[in-house]
């Protein structure tokens, strides 16, 4: 069965500055991958998703993540934070081998921006 | 505009009574999910459905119930057997496409307080 690990349950950063939410999951198997924003008190909105392709997905509010197959992971970046981005942040893979089953979450990852 | 709406988005039962959280999708969606999120525990499967008049356990379906009559509605019941239900109660559907290739869409949330 899949897991995904999402190695940091918080991330602090200014606003303005860059930042990586890191992703990682446990199979080289073919996958699809997703990343979700989640706002306090609302359920989750997709951010990305990488199906095939350019390694470099482009998503909505100016992040991006990038399909790495060797390190097995799907790391999500901004160049630039709002403090409007900060949310909790949940990465999850679809394993294509395993029929029809369910998406396989990250616990999530905090993001929490200052002034 | 087609998506899933949860009912209520906050409930509050006394401990011992069974209650019923609501989930309709108008997205003509075949599968549909539910999901409880803790602080800190990232998102936990309860159950889901693929079709109509079948449905499966998650992994922490102890305590719950599900139906799936119809293909828009997915109603779960949190029963007295559950020990632990105060938590953010969570929806989903997606298109039961092998990999899942459009991800799930989710609701906005139910919080359950159980005093």
């Amino acid at each position: 069965a899949q897991s995904v690990t999402q190695l940091d349950s918080q991330v602090p950063v200014f606003e303005e500055a860059p930042v990586e939410l890191r992703c990682n999951y446990s199979s080289s198997v073919s996958v699809y991958l997703f990343w979700y924003v989640q706002y306090p008190n609302q359920g989750l909105q997709l951010l990305l998703k990488y199906l095939s392709g350019s390694t470099l997905v482009k998503g909505i509010n100016g992040f991006e993540a990038e399909f790495n197959k060797s390190q097995t992971s799907f790391h999500l970046r901004k160049p630039s934070v709002h403090i409007s981005d900060t949310a909790e942040y949940f990465c999850a893979v679809s394993d294509l081998n395993s029929g029809y089953s369910t998406l396989t979450f990250g616990k999530g990852t905090m993001l929490l921006v200052s002034p | 505009d087609g998506g899933i709406t949860q009912s209520p988005k906050y409930l509050f039962r006394k401990e011992g009574q069974n209650v019923t959280l609501s989930c309709e999708q108008n997205l003509n969606h075949d599968a549909m999910y539910w999901y409880r999120q803790d602080p800190g525990q990232g998102l936990r499967l309860i159950y889901y459905s693929q079709i109509v008049n079948d449905f499966q356990k998650g992994d922490i379906a102890e305590g719950y119930s599900v139906s799936r009559e119809k293909k828009e509605s997915f109603p779960l019941t949190v029963t007295s057997a559950q020990k632990n239900p105060t938590a953010f109660y969570l929806c989903a559907s997606s298109i039961a496409l092998q990999g899942f290739p459009h991800g799930y869409t989710f609701g906005s949330g139910t919080r359950l307080t159980v005093v």
